[in-house]
C-alpha cells in the first residue's frame, strides 16, 4: 500500500543548531501532513500540520514545507533544544481515506549538549 | 484539560487469551481513532469510530473489534491473542473525526507471551 518514508533513521544534532527532518510520501492524492514527536513510553504529540494547498507553514521554534511536485516534506526545529530529542513520525491523510492516518517508519533526533 | 485517558497502562498476557484496552478521548471529541505500533515502527491505523459508528478499518483481522459508547469512549477488543500482538496500542481523538487533527492518548503496552 501507500506508505510514508523518511530518508534518515537517525539524526544528530549539536544543541542550538537548526534540526531538519526529512519525509518522502509517495500517495499523490494525500492532501493533509501532519509531524508528531513521540518520546520514549509517551504518545504521539502533535507538532504542525500542513495542507496540500499550501508550502509552508510556521509554528513556534518550527516550520513545515510541503513540496507536492518531488512528493516531499520536511520539518525544521530552529534552536534545537535538549528536550527536543525524540523520535520524529510524519503522518498523512488521503481525503478519501477518512481520518485514516498513515505514518512513516519515524527520525530519532539526538540533541548533543 | 485533561487529555486522551488509557487503560490500563501495560498488560501481560498469554497466547490464546482475550484483551480488552480502553480510551476515553478528550472532553468535547466525538471520534476515537486506534492505532497498533509495533516497536521500531510508526503507528498502523486499526479502527475510527464517530457518533458510535465504525468509519474507517485499516488490515487487521477479525480477531480485532472495538466499539464507541454513548459518553464517546470506546474499548478496543483483541480475541486469540499472538505473539505478534504484542505492541503499544494507541488512542487518538479528534471533534469531528472527518479532516481534523487527531491527538494521541499515552497508550497501553500489550505483552503476549
Amino acid at each position: 500500500g501507500e506508505n510514508v518514508g523518511l530518508h534518515l533513521p537517525t539524526l544528530s544534532v549539536q544543541e542550538g543548531d537548526n534540526s531538519i527532518i526529512n519525509c518522502a510520501y509517495s500517495n499523490s492524492a494525500s492532501d493533509y501532513f501532519i509531524w508528531y514527536k513521540q518520546e520514549s513510553g509517551k504518545g504521539p504529540q502533535f507538532i504542525i500540520d500542513i495542507r496540500s494547498n499550501m508550502d509552508k507553514r510556521q509554528g513556534q521554534r518550527v516550520t513545515v514545507l510541503l513540496n507536492k511536485t518531488v512528493k516531499h516534506l520536511s520539518l525544521q526545529i530552529a534552536a534545537t533544544q535538549p528536550g527536543d530529542s525524540a523520535v520524529y513520525f510524519c503522518a498523512e491523510k488521503d481525503k478519501a481515506a477518512g481520518n485514516k492516518l498513515t505514518f512513516g517508519g519515524g527520525t530519532r533526533v539526538l540533541v548533543k549538549p | 484539560d485533561a487529555g486522551v485517558t488509557q487503560s490500563p497502562t501495560h498488560l501481560i498476557k498469554t497466547r490464546g487469551q482475550q484483551v480488552t484496552l480502553r480510551c476515553s478521548p478528550i472532553s468535547g471529541h466525538k471520534s476515537v481513532s486506534w492505532y497498533q505500533q509495533v516497536l521500531g515502527q510508526g503507528p498502523q491505523f486499526i479502527f475510527q469510530y464517530y457518533e458510535k459508528e465504525e468509519r474507517g478499518r485499516g488490515n487487521f483481522p477479525d480477531r480485532f473489534s472495538a466499539r464507541q459508547f454513548p459518553n464517546y469512549s470506546s474499548e478496543l477488543n483483541v480475541n486469540a491473542l499472538l505473539l505478534g500482538d504484542s505492541a503499544l496500542y494507541l488512542c487518538a481523538s479528534s471533534s469531528s473525526g472527518i479532516r481534523d487533527t487527531q491527538y494521541f492518548g499515552p497508550g497501553t503496552r500489550l505483552t503476549v507471551l
